[in-house]
């Protein structure tokens, strides 16, 4: 099991330019997410999926939009690049978002994005 | 929304000492309360969770005391080791809601 992988590991944008994070989970998990985490602000949550097909918004979407076209993979993307996005992205995933006894988070090991 | 706050943001303890992280959460229909660990470079882990029917939960040299008349929780960790060193994130949730995170503590032990 590779767990929760995320590609790529850096990248460097412009600011204006735009880029697809790619999250993609081998546990057969029905709930994905996205965090941002910012120094001395923890893990942000910018959107989340409860099945394949399905998104929803977290705590702080704006400037970002996601896709869950297949069931283990959840793609995080940014049209037009801001400074403001600069920031570490994680992608997590869990089996469930109710049952407490599955609600475990999976962390993937996360995306340094640097807009400049 | 649920709120949360972790105290300290830094704590620096020697070796073999114990730490305590402390977390508040404004949501008193809050039911599930989880530490996460993050190590350099790679993402956060479950270490121990605990739900609001249990006032204290042990795994080894950790423990999470939960205290819902105050609305605070805390970790301890004793007997600390260097690979104790991380970032530690509590976090809240409602019941079919979302994880709330605390800004997170950066342990350091010193050898």
């Amino acid at each position: 099991n590779a767990g929760v992988t995320q590609t790529p590991k850096f990248r460097v944008l412009k600011t204006g330019q735009s880029m697809t994070l790619l999250c993609a989970q081998d546990m057969n998990h029905e709930y994905m997410y996205w965090y941002r985490q910012d120094p001395g602000m923890g893990l942000r949550l910018i959107h989340y999926s409860v099945g394949e097909g399905t998104t929803a918004k977290g705590e702080v979407p704006d400037g970002y939009n996601v896709s869950r076209l297949k069931k283990q993979n959840f793609l995080l993307g940014l049209e037009s690049a801001a400074p403001s996005q600069t920031s570490v992205y994680f992608c997590a995933s869990s089996y469930s978002l109710s049952d407490l006894s599955y609600y475990e988070q999976y962390f993937g090991p996360g995306t340094r994005l640097t807009v400049t | 929304g649920e709120n949360v706050e972790q105290h300290p943001s830094t704590l620096s303890v020697q070796e073999g000492d114990s730490a305590v992280i402390k977390c508040t959460y404004s949501d008193s229909a809050s039911n599930y309360f989880p530490w996460y660990k993050q190590e350099l470079g790679k993402g956060p882990q479950l270490i121990i969770d605990i739900r609001s029917n249990v006032g204290e939960k042990k795994d080894q040299r950790i423990a999470v005391t939960l205290n819902k008349t105050a609305k605070h929780f805390s970790l301890h960790i004793t007997e600390t080791q260097p690979e104790d060193s991380a970032v530690y994130f509590c976090a809240a949730k409602m019941v079919g809601s979302r994880l709330t995170f605390g800004e997170g503590t950066q342990l350091t032990v010193n050898p």
